[in-house]
């Protein structure tokens, strides 16, 4: 079945770089997503890449991916205190409407 | 602000009970999704309905149940609730094309 794998846990430094990882196991997933999801809070769709793509930046986010590895990162460039929150990863196929969800990365921004 | 809307927020509720959770999906969405969050399971999803037919079916117990209404809103019924049904229930929609699902602020179920 499908699987999406995400690291617990990511602490940088305001104004520094963030990375958060994913790798996923569906083969046929079409769809890659990031959401973040601050506390008491729902999920905020931050972007999405079409799986014949290997990178798409949108303004301080960039993803990249690795289809062949089936692996994703999201990049945020000059992070900051407001981006601590938990990021999820998640993927769907053409055929399989619902999203598989990681587990969530929280990322805290240190001042 | 997502557009989709649940209500409500919070809900407490005893064990045996039975509850019904609202969604209002986005102007124009036809298909709605229910996912459970819980500290456990993560984010499970639970079903999809689609114009108003069941379209998918995820980890959704038999005690579940959910519609989706000719106005589009959908409903998901949690009965003969246990402690372990504490959790988040989001519900997101998504329009025809379905590239994209926007989430409701979710409504935290406590069983006590």
């Amino acid at each position: 079945g499908e699987d999406v794998e995400q690291s617990l846990f990511l602490s940088v430094r305001e104004g520094d770089s963030s990375v958060i990882n994913c790798t996923y196991t569906d083969s046929s997933s079409t769809y890659l997503y990031w959401y973040k999801q601050e506390p008491g809070a729902g999920l905020q769709l931050l972007t999405y890449i079409f799986s014949n793509m290997d990178m798409k930046q949108d303004q301080r986010l960039t993803v990249l991916l690795n289809k062949k590895d089936k692996h994703l990162s999201l990049r945020i460039a000059d992070t900051q205190t407001g981006d601590s929150a938990i990021y999820f990863c998640a993927e769907r196929s053409a055929d399989r409407r619902a999203l598989t969800f990681g587990s969530g990365t929280r990322l805290q921004v240190q001042p | 602000d997502s557009g989709v809307t649940q209500t409500p927020k919070h809900l407490i509720t005893a064990t045996g009970q039975r509850v019904t959770l609202r969604c209002s999906p986005r102007s124009g969405d036809l298909s709605v999704y229910w996912y459970q969050q819980s500290l456990d399971q993560g984010l499970q999803f639970l079903i999809q309905y689609y114009n108003g037919e069941e379209r998918a079916k995820g980890n959704i117990l038999e005690r579940f149940s959910a519609q989706q209404f000719p106005d589009l809103h959908s409903e998901l019924n949690l009965s003969s609730l246990e402690l372990g049904d504490s959790a988040l229930y989001f519900c997101a929609s998504s329009s025809v094309t379905n590239t994209e699902a926007f989430f409701g602020q979710g409504t935290r179920l406590t069983v006590v």
